[in-house]
């Protein structure tokens, strides 16, 4: 099946500080990726949806400047949470979809702490 | 908008027996599809099951079945023969088939806690 990676899968930073997570599709070309935030015993909520070289799609309330998304290759997308709070603090799961895919495949998550 | 409601937050069930998690949507779309994911300890989401609205009978995976009522807008997982290694949080979601940008989304339900007891 397709295998989606995430980097870091933990990361602790001090408040005020930017933070890069990672998100690699290993086996196909991912048109489409998608990042959610899980808090925790909830659902995933997505966050926003990436389609490469082009800029991303963000849902109600997310703010873009925050969470700067990059779709740069059919295989790498970024997630860079700038200027982080205590209350970014969460769990940040990616999904990738290749255009010819029916379903999504999710990246193993990246939990992060801001201080 | 799409929503979906799973009306279960957790559900228990004895190893060796069957339970049935429950799942409702609304929408005004005809063809979409329907998906049942497994979100362990681990957190990692694997998929358990998919169903194409457009197909009437219901998608099957070993232990693992679908019942899919169209018309009532139903979608839930019946888990057949519970192992211990099923424990986890089932949420079940949407995706339309809709070309325009930003429909490919996946909208999840509230989530099902599902625990096994040996």
């Amino acid at each position: 099946g397709a295998v989606v990676s995430q980097h870091p899968s933990r990361v602790i930073c001090k408040s005020g500080t930017s933070v890069k997570i990672e998100c690699r599709s290993l086996d196909f070309q991912a048109t489409t990726m998608f990042w959610y935030r899980q808090f925790p015993k909830k659902s995933l909520m997505l966050m926003a949806t990436s389609n490469e070289g082009s800029k991303a799609t963000y849902e109600q309330g997310v703010e873009k400047d925050k969470f700067l998304i990059n779709h740069a290759s059919l295989t790498l997308s970024t997630l860079t949470v700038t200027s982080a709070h205590p209350e970014d603090s969460s769990f940040y799961i990616c999904s990738a979809k290749a255009s010819s895919y029916n379903e999504q495949f999710f990246g193993p998550g990246t939990r992060l702490t801001v201080l | 908008a799409q929503t979906v409601t799973q009306s279960q937050p957790e559900m228990s069930v004895q190893e060796a027996e069957t339970v049935t998690l429950s799942c409702t949507y609304d929408t005004s779309e005809s063809d979409y599809y329907l998906f049942w994911y497994k979100q362990p300890p681990s957190r990692q989401m694997i998929l358990v099951i998919r169903q194409e609205a457009y197909k009437q009978q219901n998608a099957t995976e070993n232990r693992f079945s679908v019942n899919f009522q169209k018309a009532a807008k139903s979608f839930s997982l019946k888990i057949s023969d519970s192992q211990l290694g099923d424990a986890a949080m089932y949420f079940c979601a949407y995706r339309s088939l809709s070309p325009i940008q930003g429909a490919q989304k996946l909208v999840f339900g509230q989530g099902t806690r599902l625990t096994i007891n040996p």
